[in-house]
């Protein structure tokens, strides 16, 4: 059975300092999704990691994948309030019939001024 | 209407009620999926359907019962409802094309089981 872990799964943090959140999962895939999630609203997909080595950034963002490691990070650089929101890693475990995703359980973020 | 819809958005209903949740897209996918997301838990793959076929039931209880008369359509069917089964419930869908395979989410039912 796959299983996802993030860590943290609580972090609050200052506007303007770094951080990185980590996304542990138990077997081979080389796919993996982050999403985003504000409250009581929908996920938004952030990253789309298709390959060992990927590294994706969008603005104060920026996602990467191990696969060898079985590791994807998530660097927050400079934050702001507007970041604030549970953050998910999904492992897609495709089969010939499509996307199957496992998600970690979230890493809550608050940034406070 | 755009991308993935889901209707109602919000939803009570009590243990002896019969309901359904809609779930619309406007993508041309041909996978669509049922997720639960209750709080304090990951989010939790109920059922997969591929060109309206269904492809995967992660041991949902039969209290809930998928129907997807085509690709762009998928219903959750409820019936005698535990409170346990309050939650959000999300629709997805995603190609089946390539690598293609990102799922995109609509804005979920939050359900109340009274």
């Amino acid at each position: 059975e796959l299983k996802v872990e993030q860590n943290p799964l609580f972090l609050s943090m200052q506007e303007g300092k770094n951080y990185t959140i980590y996304c542990n999962y138990s077997t081979t895939s080389d796919r993996l999704y982050w999403y985003r999630q504000d409250p009581g609203k929908s996920l938004e997909s952030l990253f789309v990691l298709l390959s060992n080595g990927a590294v994706k950034q969008e603005g104060r963002l920026m996602a990467s994948l191990d696969t060898k490691a079985r590791l994807s990070t998530l660097h927050i650089t400079a934050a702001v309030h507007d970041l604030s929101a549970t953050y998910f890693c999904a492992v897609d475990m495709e089969e010939t019939s499509g996307s199957r995703l496992t998600f970690g359980e979230g890493t809550q973020l608050t940034v406070n001024p | 209407e755009t991308g993935v819809t889901q209707t109602p958005r919000h939803l009570v209903m009590g243990m002896t009620n019969k309901k359904s949740l809609k779930c619309e897209q406007h993508l041309g996918h041909n996978a669509m999926y049922w997720y639960k997301q209750s709080a304090k838990k990951p989010l939790e793959l109920m059922f997969v359907y591929n060109f309206k076929e269904q492809t995967e039931n992660n041991s949902v209880p039969s209290r809930f019962s998928p129907e997807c008369p085509n690709s762009s359509h998928l219903f959750l069917h409820l019936h005698t409802l535990q409170p346990e089964d309050s939650a959000l419930y999300l629709c997805a869908s995603s190609p089946m094309r390539g690598d293609e395979y990102e799922q995109y989410f609509g804005p979920g039912t939050r359900l109340t089981v009274t």
